[in-house]
C-alpha cells in the first residue's frame, strides 16, 4: 500500500526566504511522487513529479524537489519565496494498478508569505 | 482547450435531496476520477474510470455513484445527500488509460463546493 504524509499542516516564511515543505512516502514498490498546489478557490495544479529519471527535479514557478530514497522523502523547496507562492501544498504518491494510475494525497500543506 | 470543467460551482441542498455533478474533459483523455477534499484530509478518490466504459471504486465510494457517459464526460450522483457530504468535489482526468505509465499527471477541474444541510 501506498501513504503520503506531509510534515507540518502550516509553514509560514518571509519573503525572500527558503521555503521548505516536507514529504515523505510509504511504499512496498517504487513509487511515483507529485506536487501539486492550490490557489485559493481554485483547482489543483501540478508543479513538479517524480520519473526516476533524476533525483532532482525541477517544477514550475522556480519549485524543485529531490527524491531521497534512503530518507523516503520527496521535499519540496524554493530559495526565495514570493508572496505569489501562498497557497496549499499537496505532495501525492501512485503505485499502478491494473485499474489506472490512482493517487494517494497528502493532507496539505499551507504556506504563508509575510512581507 | 478548456481543459477539465465541472457544473455546478456550488450547490446547496437539503438532507436526503438528489443530485449530479457533471464532468467533462477536452483533453482526450482516457481515465477520469472525482475526489472529495475536506479540512486536514487532503484528497481522498470517490471513484474512478481507467477507460471509457469502466468505473471502479476508490477510498470513500459510499453514498456515491458514477456514470461514464462516454470518454469525455463523466457524472457523480448523490442519490440521498447527507450533512456528512458537504465537501469539494474535483474531477480529474489523465491520459494514459489503466495500466499505464505511472507518473501520468492528472489534470484537475475547478471543483464543485457542496453544502448538506
Amino acid at each position: 500500500a501506498q501513504s503520503v504524509t506531509q510534515l507540518g499542516s502550516h509553514v509560514s516564511v518571509s519573503e525572500g526566504a527558503l521555503v521548505l515543505l516536507r514529504c515523505n512516502y510509504s511504499s512496498s514498490v517504487p513509487p511515483y511522487l507529485f506536487w501539486y498546489v492550490q490557489y485559493p478557490n481554485q483547482g489543483l495544479q501540478l508543479l513538479l513529479k517524480y520519473t526516476s529519471a533524476a533525483t532532482l527535479v525541477n517544477g514550475i514557478n522556480g519549485f524543485e524537489a529531490e527524491f531521497k530514497k534512503s530518507e523516503t522523502s520527496f521535499h519540496l523547496t524554493k530559495p526565495s519565496a514570493h508572496m505569489s507562492d501562498a497557497a496549499e501544498y499537496f505532495c501525492a504518491g501512485s503505485i499502478l494498478t491494473g485499474g489506472g494510475n490512482k493517487l494517494t494525497f497528502g493532507t496539505g500543506t499551507q504556506l504563508k508569505v509575510e512581507l | 482547450n478548456a481543459g477539465v470543467t465541472q457544473t455546478p460551482k456550488f450547490q446547496v441542498l437539503k438532507t436526503g435531496q438528489s443530485m449530479t455533478l457533471q464532468c467533462a474533459q477536452d483533453m482526450n483523455h482516457n481515465s477520469m476520477y472525482w475526489y472529495r477534499q475536506d479540512p486536514g484530509m487532503g484528497l481522498r478518490l470517490i471513484y474512478y474510470s481507467a477507460s471509457e466504459g469502466t468505473t471502479d471504486k476508490g477510498e470513500v465510494p459510499n453514498g456515491y455513484n458514477v456514470s461514464r457517459l462516454n470518454k469525455r464526460e463523466f457524472s457523480l450522483r448523490l442519490e440521498s445527500a447527507a450533512p456528512s457530504q458537504t465537501s469539494v468535489y474535483f474531477c480529474a482526468s489523465s491520459e494514459i488509460a489503466g495500466g499505464g505509465e505511472g507518473t501520468d499527471t492528472q489534470y484537475f477541474g475547478p471543483g464543485t463546493r457542496l453544502t448538506v444541510l
